[in-house]
């Protein structure tokens, strides 16, 4: 979705490194996700946020952290990459309470 | 937490025939959504369907909340149509979703020309 723009696209890292993933949104939805995609295995939630005074972790937040610089704008860190981070990571949004989500073209990352 | 299972993991398909996939909870949604990502990883919403059905093309969705399952129907299947198809569903009890979806294994659908 062109709306929800990720970067980078791809990346190679090495353990012990911190790395940023960005995601920025123009549809002005209120609501952002952070999800990891593992091969062959569905999505799982990783950070999310209402606005951005509002931060809450997902399943799956040890590890990473994240920052909400602006209603359009949710980062996703990882303080010192280790392998088992080697995944696919989306970024989502959604407006309403009940309202379908929509991704971003994900970011594939390897730790090495 | 809920548990979601899609059925059939895999399927092969000629180009031109149907499909039905199925998504199974184990507890009660008020927000249920099917996605597509396609052989590049990109992820489309197909369907946002807590209940009801919808249709979209060649694409429906059914989704029975009292029976705690939903269905994806592919007619007239082409190889575009090939990639994973993701059930989500957030099974908040207040009646308020907040967009944390848990999601299904995926069914792998191949077609072939």
């Amino acid at each position: 979705d062109a709306d929800v723009t990720q970067t980078p696209r791809n990346r190679i890292t090495k353990t012990g490194k911190r790395i940023m993933l960005e995601c920025s949104q123009t549809k002005g939805h209120d609501r952002m996700y952070w999800y990891r995609q593992d091969p062959g295995l569905g999505l799982q939630l990783i950070y999310y946020s209402f606005d951005v005074k509002d931060i809450n972790k997902g399943e799956i937040s040890d590890g990473y952290s994240v920052s909400r610089q602006a209603q359009a704008k949710f980062s996703l860190s990882l303080e010192s990459a280790i392998p088992n981070q080697t995944a696919l990571y989306f970024c989502a949004t959604s407006d309403l309470t009940n309202s379908p989500l929509h991704f971003g073209n994900g970011t594939r990352l390897t730790v090495t | 937490g809920i548990q979601v299972e899609q059925s059939p993991p895999d399927l092969i398909l000629q180009e031109g025939a149907n499909s039905t996939l199925r998504c199974n909870f184990s507890d009660s949604v008020n927000n249920l959504q099917w996605f597509h990502q396609n052989p590049w990883g990109q992820l489309i919403n197909l369907f946002y369907i807590p209940s009801g059905t919808k249709q979209n093309g060649r694409l429906s969705a059914t989704t029975v909340a009292t029976e705690r399952y939903s269905l994806l129907y592919i007619s007239s299947s082409q190889t575009t149509d090939s990639g994973v198809y993701f059930c989500a569903v957030d099974s908040n009890a207040g009646g308020t979703s907040y967009g944390k979806l848990t999601f299904g294994q995926g069914t792998i659908l191949t077609v072939h020309p």
